[in-house]
């Protein structure tokens, strides 16, 4: 099955600065990465995806790039912010014919931004 | 709209006793999917319903859970003669189709003595 590893478990960076988190994937057959900010008590929450037919996708101060044939994909954020301190999780979706039915994830990265 | 909930937020069980946890998805949402959340780790997949068929539940950890989505709708995690080493937190999440993003709920927290 599916295996995720993801780089570094910590992070500390400070404000304005930028911070990017890796991730390897051993399935050629995932074809979903998303990527999730979970804060203290509360559920995941997507942040931003990207699919294999994709090299890089951006959405303002998030960018997630992908290289298929290494199998591994980096969220990369720039000019980060105190509220941005949280844990961040990366996943491949695994699944059946058609789509995906499951998210197998990364073990986490701590990220704390530093006013 | 309504996102994700669960119920309860928190669950302290004595070692032995059963428990129920309850993920009510987002309305209209055929696809709902279980998670297991150890403390410090990532959610790791349980089982996984499109409307009423568990289609997957590879991912359950031992004939103690037990999970149904009998309408379609809510769903009930089940644990029977609660471990130890169930103490985690459990995620429910949902999304319209097959292929799509999915919404997390802000789980369950199991803490079994």
């Amino acid at each position: 099955g599916e295996n995720v590893e993801q780089h570094p478990s910590t992070l500390s960076v400070q404000e304005g600065d930028s911070a990017v988190i890796k991730c390897t994937y051993s399935d050629s057959a995932s074809n979903y990465f998303p990527w999730y900010k979970q804060e203290l008590g509360k559920g995941p929450q997507l942040i931003i995806d990207i699919r294999s037919n994709v090299g890089e996708k951006k959405d303002q101060r998030i960018a997630v790039t992908l290289n298929k044939t290494a199998k591994h994909f980096s969220l990369h954020i720039t000019e980060t912010q105190p509220e941005d301190s949280a844990v961040y999780f990366c996943a491949a979706g695994e699944g059946g014919s058609g789509g995906y039915n499951k998210l197998i994830f990364g073990a986490g990265t701590r990220l704390a931004v530093h006013p | 709209g309504a996102g994700v909930s669960q119920s309860p937020r928190y669950k302290v069980a004595k070692r032995g006793q059963d428990v129920a946890l309850r993920c009510d998805p987002i309305s209209g949402h055929v696809s709902l999917f279980w998670y297991q959340q150890a403390l410090g780790q990532g959610p790791e997949f349980l089982t996984y319903f499109q409307n009423e068929a568990q289609l997957d539940k590879s991912g359950l950890p031992s004939d103690r859970f037990f999970a149904e989505r009998p309408e379609g709708s809510v769903s009930t995690l089940k644990i029977q003669r609660t471990q130890q080493e169930d103490s985690a937190v459990y995620l429910c999440a949902s999304s319209s189709g097959f292929d799509n993003e999915q919404f997390f709920g802000p789980g369950t927290r199991l803490t079994v003595l």
